[in-house]
C-alpha cells in the first residue's frame, strides 16, 4: 500500500516568502505529526493532529508557523514570511495508534521522505 | 520536562567491529522505539520494545529495554557499511488521551569499509 507522501520534495524561496508544504497520510491513519529536522540532527516536534480533536500546537517556533488538517487526512504546514533559520528538512508522519485508548500496540510511526526547504 | 538523551552523538567505525548506542532518560516510558534515517528519506521504524527487560534481535542488531522502562540501548556485531546512517530513539508516552513521542538527537554512525 501506498506510504506517507510529501510534496515538493525541495523548495527554495526567497526570505519573506510563504510557503505550503503538504502531507498525505496512510490512509486511515488518524494521527498526524509534523517534525522539523536540521542537517544530520534529531527530529524537533512541531504540531501534531488527532482524530477531530484539536490539534497539539506546542512545538511551533512561532507565529509565522500554522498547519491545518482537512477532512482528517491531508495536512498542510505554511510558514509566512520566511526567514534563513527556517531552511530545514520538514517530515510529516502518521500513526493509526495515538490514542491511549487504542486496542493494541504502540505509537510507531510511519514517516514520508521530507521537504527540504531553503529560504535564501 | 521529558528528556532522552542519545549517546553517542557521532560513531565512525571500520567494518566488523561492534558498536553500541544508548538512550537514557529519568522518565518512564511505556515503548521505546529505535528507527534508523538514511540521507534524502524520513526514519524508518526497526523496533519497538515495551516490556523491561526485554531483549530483541534483527539480525546482527540487538536492542534492550531497561528493566526500569527508562532506557535502552542498541547494540550492532559486525558492522557493514550498509548499517550507515542516523540512527534515532523514541520514547512513548501518555499526554493525557494521547500517546506522544520524545525523540533522542540521534547517533550518526558512519561504517568504513
Amino acid at each position: 500500500g501506498a506510504g506517507v507522501s510529501q510534496s515538493p520534495s525541495n523548495k527554495v524561496t526567497e526570505k519573506g516568502k510563504d510557503v505550503e508544504l503538504r502531507c498525505d497520510p496512510i490512509s486511515g491513519h488518524t494521527a498526524l505529526y509534523w517534525y522539523r529536522q536540521s542537517l544530520g540532527q534529531g527530529l524537533e516536534f512541531l504540531i501534531y493532529f488527532q482524530g477531530n480533536s484539536a490539534p497539539d500546537k506546542s512545538g511551533l517556533p512561532s507565529d509565522r508557523f500554522s498547519a491545518e488538517r482537512t477532512g482528517g487526512s491531508v495536512s498542510t504546514l505554511t510558514i509566512q514570511r520566511t526567514q534563513q533559520e527556517d531552511s530545514a528538512v520538514y517530515l510529516c508522519a502518521s500513526s493509526s495508534r495515538g490514542r491511549t485508548s487504542a486496542q493494541s500496540s504502540y505509537n510507531e510511526q510511519f514517516f514520508g521522505p521530507g521537504t527540504r526547504l531553503t529560504v535564501l | 520536562t521529558q528528556l532522552l538523551e542519545q549517546s553517542p552523538q557521532f560513531l565512525s567505525i571500520q567494518e566488523g567491529e561492534n558498536l553500541t548506542v544508548y538512550c537514557n532518560s529519568s522518565s518512564v516510558f511505556s515503548s521505546l522505539q529505535w528507527y534508523r534515517q538514511e540521507p534524502g528519506e524520513g526514519p524508518v521504524l526497526l523496533v519497538t520494545v515495551v516490556t523491561g527487560g526485554e531483549v530483541k534481535k534483527l539480525k546482527r542488531l540487538t536492542f534492550q529495554f531497561g528493566d526500569a522502562r527508562k532506557d535502552s540501548s542498541l547494540h550492532i556485531t559486525a558492522a557493514q557499511p550498509g548499517d550507515t546512517g542516523l540512527y534515532l530513539c523514541a520514547g512513548e508516552y501518555n499526554a493525557g488521551n494521547n500517546r506522544k513521542l520524545i525523540w533522542g538527537l540521534g547517533t550518526s554512525l558512519a561504517v568504513n569499509p
